[in-house]
């Protein structure tokens, strides 16, 4: 069976900061990999995706960006991170019939 | 308009209760719809697909109108472990594949 990994879990970075999350898919091969984004009280926001290796594109402009150097890593990073980088991070991979996504990790810069 | 939205509620029922949530999208070009539950501090679940015919898992019911554009979810015989967000999400192309746009979420509180 497939299964998404996602760590840290939690996470406390201070402004200006570097930043390195991983996610990993197992059970699969060329999945579609997502960055997601929530924000306090707000909905989920697409930041990056990736249908291959190398292969990154963004939704949105932000402070953040995207790697995919293996078939099923995905890495999201920043050089410098914001106070409004603060959020809950999720990685999802997708099938036809939905996405699924890894625990999370919850990310409150200080 | 944005792209899902949805009543973010609370909604407050007593258990056993029917209760239903709607939804509405504004890209008509969409193919795919499902419903999401995400407890508090979790990841979203998805909880089932939506189909032009309807259907039904359980004592859930998710019925699509895409003349209107909209979604529904019933939920019927409400437990306590029912309480939770639901997310109404619905697929969008994207320039090299397709991603899910997600509402921000209707709360669902069941109380005994």
């Amino acid at each position: 069976s497939q299964t998404i990994h996602q760590w840290p879990a939690t996470l406390v970075q201070p402004v200006g900061s570097p930043l390195s999350l991983e996610c990993t898919v197992e059970g699969t091969s060329n999945p579609n990999l997502y960055w997601y984004r929530q924000a306090a009280g707000r909905g989920l926001q697409l930041l990056f995706y990736s249908v291959g290796i190398g292969q990154i594109s963004s939704e949105v402009p932000q402070n953040l960006s995207a790697s995919r150097p293996q078939d099923r890593q995905f890495i999201l990073s920043s050089k410098k991170l914001l106070l409004s980088d603060s959020g809950f991070y999720l990685c999802a991979w997708s099938v036809s019939w939905g996405d699924f996504f890894g625990q999370g990790t919850r990310l409150t810069v200080v | 308009r944005k792209e899902v939205e949805q009543d973010p509620g609370p909604f407050n029922v007593p258990e056993g209760a029917t209760v239903a949530f709607n939804c509405t999208y504004s890209n008509s070009a969409s193919q795919s719809f499902f419903w999401y539950r995400q407890d508090c501090r979790k990841e979203p679940k998805l909880l089932m697909s939506v189909y032009s015919s309807g259907n039904e898992d359980g004592r859930f019911t998710a019925q699509l109108n895409r003349a209107s554009q909209y979604i529904s979810l019933l939920i019927r015989d409400s437990k306590l472990s029912d309480s939770a967000t639901y997310l109404c999400v619905v697929n969008k192309d994207l320039q090299a594949g397709t991603a899910l746009i997600f509402g921000k979420g209707t709360t669902l509180s069941v109380s005994s």
